[in-house]
């Protein structure tokens, strides 16, 4: 299976703390992109990393790629008690007959008390 | 602009009977996507469409039909329901030359009785 894994299942903070999720892949990537789930809603796109890229950031989210271990990383810092949601990684598989398609972990449900 | 949306929002089936979930999207999306989701389980693929008029199987194919007539619409066909297929429907649509980010719908959830 080529289906990301994230780590921790389940991650609960206070607020005002950093939240750390980690994903691990099997494949050759384009890109990874990290995905949100509030509870009993769609998934909203968070932010992606390329392939070719080892750090990005957008507002208090940063990500983390490293190919050679075939991992990445999503860090929130400040967090916030809004942030309480599953948190998916997803990966863009580089070979041709999987074009298309993305690769879902089974997500890490992050839990920020007030 | 209303992005990604699914009719029904909520459905209850008995076993052995038929429905269709429809997903539409407004953006001009190359490819759009049927995934279920399960607790514990994330997203799975059922079948995805790469352009107007083509489909593929995903992950979990069986007891699933689709079909792309046209490039906003992606329908997704219950033959005859069986309780396994008690789950939420999620639909999603990328296009490629935005590195496949995908925009999804908010669900269908479906009870099999």
């Amino acid at each position: 299976s080529q289906q990301g894994e994230e780590d921790p299942q389940a991650l609960s903070i206070q607020e005002g703390e950093n939240a750390t999720m980690n994903c691990s892949y099997k494949t050759s990537i384009n890109n990874l992109q990290w995905y949100r789930q509030n509870s009993g809603r769609g998934l909203v796109h968070l932010i992606l990393i390329r392939s070719n890229e080892r750090e990005k950031h957008s507002g208090r989210l940063r990500v983390t790629l490293d190919t050679s271990k075939k991992s990445s990383s999503l860090l929130i810092t400040a967090s916030r008690a809004a942030d309480t949601a599953s948190y998916f990684c997803a990966t863009d598989a580089k070979r041709g007959s999987t074009l298309g398609r993305l690769y879902f972990g089974r997500g890490t449900q992050l839990t920020v008390w007030p | 602009n209303a992005g990604v949306t699914q009719t029904p929002k909520f459905r209850v089936l008995k076993t052995g009977q038929s429905m269709t979930l429809l997903c539409a999207q407004d953006m001009n999306h190359e490819y759009m996507y049927w995934y279920r989701q399960d607790p514990g389980m994330g997203l799975r693929l059922i079948h995805y469409s790469v352009g107007e008029g083509t489909t593929a199987k995903g992950e979990v194919p069986d007891g699933y039909n689709v079909s792309r007539l046209k490039k906003q619409n992606f329908l997704l066909g219950l033959e005859s329901a069986a309780p396994s297929q008690t789950s939420v429907y999620f639909c999603a649509s990328s296009n490629r030359e935005y590195d496949n980010e995908q925009f999804f719908g908010p669900g269908t959830r479906l009870t099999v009785l």
